[in-house]
């Protein structure tokens, strides 16, 4: 199972969205709803922020958004905050019953 | 209050063994999916395996990448969940989490332990 194609940085300034995509195949993305974005900063354990698609677990800010289309599903971060800085994974259930990650995007604030 | 603490981890030799345990408290293990995902250092995370709940059995998937050379278990008189680890390469070396897998993510995570293979 390969890994979901993240791009390795993206960066915004204070106050702007950005969007991180993850890219899978009809192995995962495309046919489950089991995509989940995780945070992680430094020495951190990962914090979950999305799941199964777009749902966002009590606790996390409204910034956090998640969508899908097709092979790729999409995490947006509007009004970007120093905090949010860290990095950041998608993962996608998969055909063969297992999960699988994205190669993690690393997320600066500028 | 849901807690996740990962112990057992250390420095081993390749082809070595060891054994990591996940005490969970603030819930019953076996109510649930357990997932381990580790991370070498300085990469990405990456799935291990899961074991389903007790109404599935406790049935246990693996990443092709450990299949056959680690396995996952469950004590539940001690609410913990584990992880025994044969055959270690040094690629295998990582910090392991445990997590709770439910609403297809992983709602739940220790703080990790660090497992490293070297000679």
């Amino acid at each position: 199972q390969s890994a979901l194609t993240q791009p390795a940085s993206v960066s915004g300034s204070p106050g702007q969205s950005i969007t991180i995509s993850c890219t899978g195949t009809s192995s995962d993305v495309v046919n489950y709803n089991s995509v989940s974005w995780y945070q992680q900063h430094p020495g951190k354990a990962p914090k979950l922020m999305i799941s199964e698609v777009s749902n966002r677990p009590s606790g996390v800010s409204n910034r956090f958004s998640g969508s899908k289309s097709g092979n790729t599903a999409s995490l947006t971060i509007s009004g970007l905050q120093a905090e949010d800085e860290a990095d950041y994974y998608c993962s996608s259930y998969t055909t063969s019953s297992t999960r699988v990650f994205g190669g993690g995007t690393k997320l600066t604030v500028l | 209050e849901v807690q996740l603490v990962e112990s057992g981890g250390g420095l081993v030799q390749p082809g070595g063994s060891l054994r990591l345990s996940c005490a969970a408290s603030g819930f019953t293990l076996s109510d649930y999916y357990m997932d381990w995902v580790r991370q070498a250092p300085g990469k990405g995370l990456e799935w291990v395996g899961r074991t389903r709940d007790k109404a599935k059995s406790y049935a246990t998937e693996y990443a092709a990448s450990v299949n056959g050379r680690f396995t996952i278990s469950r004590d539940d008189s001690k609410n913990s969940l584990n992880l025994q680890l044969n055959s270690l390469k040094t690629e295998d070396t990582a910090v392991y989490y445990c997590a709770r897998d439910e609403y297809g993510g992983f709602t739940y995570w220790g703080q990790g332990t660090l497992v490293t293979v070297s000679s």
